[in-house]
């Protein structure tokens, strides 16, 4: 069984530049996540969707940061404009929300994004 | 919001040597899982143990939900063991929202 599936792997902007990462789920998965993981510190929910629509963005920094699961597969997470306080590894996670498997999130290699 | 505190925040042992990994949570949770990352950045689930006490391998892990902790044991360790382990909570049965940790950077020597 394929994993999350993440691109890119490593990213370099200047500040007030954008950029985008992709996420592909687990297939099957209806639940979605997006973390943010800042050096030394645990992961950070930034928006969980459940199959393309939202069910907790309330750390999601909506003037800048946006995301979206059009189709309820694929995700993109995108900042514009970037500051220097969102260098992070930037992860994907997903689950399959029903059964004994409910609630286990199974995440991606991550994006480190890496603000000049 | 809950509180999840993660000790010993650092952890230096020798191959085959056994450790014990504790995780104390400040509200009743739903959800507990306890993760890896690897020092190439992969988180890999290794339990999910809201309650009671389940093994994998060299590895075991205990929830006590009524006294809010959770213990992680690592057996005969080896140096791909080294990473950080991380406890994260749920706590609303609406959401699966996952709280973590602060960390344990464990580091396994030949």
């Amino acid at each position: 069984e394929a994993g999350v599936a993440q691109s890119p792997r490593y990213k370099i902007i200047e500040k007030r530049q954008s950029v985008a990462f992709w996420c592909n789920p687990i297939s099957g998965h209806a639940t979605l996540y997006w973390y943010q993981q800042i050096l030394g510190q645990g992961p950070k929910l930034l928006i969980q969707f459940q199959n393309n629509g939202v069910v907790d963005d309330s750390q999601l920094p909506k003037d800048r940061f946006s995301a979206e699961r059009l189709k309820g597969v694929d995700s993109t997470l995108k900042i514009q404009p970037a500051k220097l306080e969102d260098s992070a590894v930037y992860l994907c996670a997903s689950s399959f929300p029903q059964g004994a498997a409910k609630n286990i999130q199974y995440f991606g290699a991550g994006t480190r994004l890496s603000v000049l | 919001g809950i509180q999840v505190e993660q000790s010993p925040p650092d952890l230096i042992l020798q191959e085959g040597a056994n450790s014990t990994l504790r995780c104390n949570f400040s509200d009743s949770v739903n959800n507990l899982q306890w993760f890896h990352q690897n020092p190439w950045g992969q988180l890999i689930n290794l339990f999910y143990i809201p309650s009671g006490t389940k093994q994998n391998g060299r590895l075991s892990a205990t929830t006590v939900a009524t006294e809010r902790y959770s213990l992680l044991y690592i057996s005969s360790s080896q140096t791909t063991d080294s990473g950080v382990y991380f406890c994260a909570v749920a706590v609303s049965y609406n959401t699966d929202k996952l709280i973590f940790g602060t960390g344990t950077r464990l580091q396994v020597f030949p």
